[in-house]
C-alpha cells in the first residue's frame, strides 16, 4: 500500500521562529490533508490540498502531487502551535486514509 | 465546532467483554469513520460507512463490528475486548468523498 512518511519527526522551535514540516507520499493520491492534534488530542483539520498552494493566517501548505511530496510552513510560531501535525492520504475514494506517523511540535515560550 | 460527539469519552472494561463505542453526529454528511491511534501509529482506519447500512472494512477491522441504522449515528462495537485493542478511538465524518474530515473528540479505551 501507499507509504506516507513525515519529517522531522521531533521538532522543538522558539517562539517566534518559522519551520516547514514534510510529507513524502509513495504513489499518486486522490487528496491529502494536513491536521493539528493539539495536547488535549483533539484533531483539527488544517489544510484540504491534494495540490497548490493555500494560506490561512501563519499557515500554508504546497502540495506537489507530480513530485509526492507535500509542506506545512508555519510561520511566526506561537505557543499554542505545539502539537502534533498529521498529514494523510487518500487515493480509493472516500476517506479511507493513510496518515503518516506524525510530526511533535513543541514552541517554547 | 463539526456537530460530532463520541460517547463514552473514557471507559475502562475487562478482556472478554463486549463494548460499544458510539458517534453521533448533526452535520448530516454522508461518509462516517472509525479509526484507532496508538503510539508509533498514528491512526489507523477500523471501519467506515458511505450511507446508513452501507459500510466496508479498514486496514485494522478484525476484532470489530459497525453499525449505521441512521444518519446520524455509528456505532463501533467490540464483541470480545481485548488487551491490544487498549486505544484512543476516533470517529471522523466527511460530506463526501475527497471532501475535508472532521473529527469527534475522541474515546479513551482501557481493556484489562
Amino acid at each position: 500500500g501507499i507509504q506516507v512518511e513525515q519529517s522531522p519527526p521531533d521538532l522543538i522551535l522558539q517562539e517566534g521562529a518559522n519551520s516547514t514540516l514534510r510529507c513524502n507520499f509513495s504513489d499518486s493520491v486522490n487528496n491529502l490533508q494536513w491536521f493539528h492534534q493539539n495536547p488535549w488530542g483533539q484533531l483539527i483539520n488544517l489544510f484540504y490540498i491534494p495540490s497548490g498552494t493555500k494560506q490561512n493566517g501563519r499557515l500554508s501548505a504546497t502540495t506537489v502531487a507530480t513530485e509526492r511530496y507535500s509542506l506545512l510552513y508555519i510561520s511566526s510560531s506561537q505557543t499554542t502551535d505545539s502539537g502534533v501535525y498529521f498529514c494523510a492520504v487518500e487515493r480509493d475514494g472516500g476517506f479511507k486514509t493513510i496518515f503518516g506517523a506524525g510530526t511533535r511540535l513543541f514552541v517554547k515560550a | 465546532d463539526a456537530g460530532i460527539t463520541q460517547s463514552p469519552r473514557h471507559k475502562v472494561t475487562e478482556t472478554g467483554t463486549p463494548v460499544t463505542l458510539r458517534c453521533h453526529q448533526t452535520e448530516n454528511h454522508r461518509y462516517m469513520y472509525w479509526y484507532r491511534q496508538d503510539p508509533g501509529h498514528g491512526l489507523r482506519l477500523i471501519h467506515y460507512s458511505y450511507g446508513v447500512k452501507d459500510t466496508d472494512k479498514g486496514e485494522v477491522s478484525d476484532g470489530y463490528s459497525v453499525s449505521r441504522s441512521k444518519t446520524e449515528d455509528f456505532l463501533l462495537t467490540l464483541e470480545s475486548a481485548t488487551s491490544s485493542q487498549t486505544s484512543v478511538y476516533f470517529c471522523a465524518i466527511t460530506w463526501t468523498e475527497n471532501t475535508e474530515a472532521f473529527f469527534g473528540q475522541g474515546t479513551r479505551l482501557t481493556v484489562v
